[in-house]
């Protein structure tokens, strides 16, 4: 199987403070990670893409300072939200893709990001 | 620019069957897949193509056209589960996903 698990699955947290999301392949080397935004009735947003080893690729209008995206093994890549607000409130879903695997991405099941 | 249209919202009858259309129009072309999606969960994988024509999987057919820039996704003997929504994304020639924003279907009994 291709298995992505992220954690937490939810989180709720302060305004300001900074929240980390992991995200990782369980059975399988992922050379590439994504992560992307849903927000209500919205379409995924892809917010930058990971490769491992080496710095994000952040989506026009992504700000790389506030998203930390940290790529560090072939089965880890964690998203911080730094001094988050409200309206960084999503849903925040990683994908991966397999070594060798040019097309299907795997999902991890997302993180509820609710700040107050 | 890049764009996906897909139908917001369709409903169908248990044990009918329907067809979830999507245009697209992308900087190169690398694929389509389909996804299916439950409120508050993560996109799973229902299909992929990348030839013109149509793929059968079980209840799920897909097709497609890349001469029109069109797919659809055809799920019959609907049952109750189904109700979700279907994502559509196509690979653009950076083998990013671009995504449709969903077709919500709801299955009425």
């Amino acid at each position: 199987g291709a298995v992505v698990s992220q954690h937490p699955s939810r989180v709720i947290c302060k305004s300001g403070t900074s929240v980390k999301i992991e995200c990782r392949s369980l059975d399988f080397q992922a050379t590439t990670m994504f992560w992307y935004r849903q927000f209500p009735k919205q379409s995924l947003m892809l917010m930058a893409t990971s490769n491992e080893g080496s710095k994000a690729t952040y989506e026009q209008g992504v700000e790389k300072d506030k998203f930390l995206i940290n790529h560090a093994s072939l089965t880890l890549s964690t998203l911080t939200v730094t001094s988050a607000h409200p309206e960084d409130s999503s849903f925040y879903i990683c994908s991966a893709k397999k070594r060798g695997d040019v097309d299907e991405q795997f999902f991890g099941p997302g993180t509820r990001l609710t700040v107050l | 620019g890049q764009n996906i249209d897909q139908p917001t919202e369709m409903t169908a009858t248990e044990g009918a069957i329907v067809q979830i259309n999507c245009t697209y129009q992308t900087s190169g072309f690398n694929g389509l897949f389909w996804y299916q999606q439950h409120a508050g969960e993560a996109p799973t994988f229902l299909s992929y193509n990348v030839l013109d024509g149509l793929e059968e999987k079980g209840r799920f057919s897909s097709f497609l056209s890349r001469s029109k820039g069109y797919s659809y996704l055809l799920l019959k003997e609907l049952q109750m589960k189904d109700s979700a929504s279907y994502l559509c994304a196509v690979q653009d020639s950076n083998y990013q996903l671009i995504w449709g924003a969903g077709t919500k279907l709801i299955i009425k009994p």
